[in-house]
């Protein structure tokens, strides 16, 4: 199977820094990572994507880093805003089975 | 677009009680899901159906039922509700695997 954990619980930035968020996962054969955001009273929000044959994505403001060789992915954020405060979700899928393992989430706080 | 729907949004039962959390997607997609969301862990994968006419265990079934009803609705069934199912019900839908999950807004659920 596979299980997907977080670093830290909450993470507290400065607004204009950026935020680093990790997640590990546990199976090499998982080929496929989402990073979600989640808001309060609201469904996760697709933030990005990346496969396996991938090291890097970049998309609006963020990143998503892929070390495959210690199972570690991150989020980058840059410039990080108030509205970026929520809670962020990396989740995991091991190939050939189509269900995504979520971890336990970051609470990313902005402050001003 | 209404994306993902869930109902109700929020309920309250009483221990042994039963009742059934409807989904419907309207994008077409193949693959739908229902995951559990409890206070400071992630969503926990209860069922999940990769296409129509099939349904496959996920982390955590036990105490659930689903119905994959058509390819727009996926329900989730609790036939004798516990205090330990009282969470946040999300229900998501994908293309296919290895593809991004679109969320619904969730059912807050509270067995006393």
């Amino acid at each position: 199977g596979e299980s997907v954990g977080l670093h830290l619980p909450t993470l507290s930035v400065q607004e204009g820094d950026n935020s680093i968020i990790n997640c590990a996962y546990s199976n090499s054969a998982s080929d496929y990572f989402i990073w979600y955001k989640q808001e309060s009273g609201k469904g996760p929000q697709f933030i990005i994507d990346i496969r396996s044959n991938m090291d890097k994505r970049q998309g609006q403001r963020v990143t998503v880093l892929l070390n495959k060789t210690v199972k570690h992915l991150s989020l980058q954020i840059a410039a990080t805003q108030p509205g970026d405060s929520a809670v962020y979700f990396c989740a995991a899928q091991l190939h050939g089975y189509n269900k995504l393992i979520f971890g336990a989430g970051t609470r990313l706080a902005v402050h001003p | 677009n209404a994306g993902v729907t869930q109902t109700p949004k929020f309920q309250v039962l009483k221990t042994g009680q039963s009742m059934t959390l409807q989904c419907a997607q309207d994008m077409n997609h193949n693959s739908m899901y229902w995951y559990r969301q409890d206070p400071g862990m992630g969503l926990r994968l209860i069922y999940y159906s990769a296409s129509e006419g099939t349904t496959d265990k996920g982390e955590v079934p036990n105490g659930y039922n689903v119905s994959r009803l058509n390819k727009r609705e996926f329900s989730l069934r609790l036939e004798s509700a516990a205090p330990s199912q009282t969470s946040v019900y999300f229900c998501a839908s994908s293309p296919e695997g290895g593809a991004e999950a679109f969320f619904g807004q969730g059912t807050r659920l509270t067995v006393v």
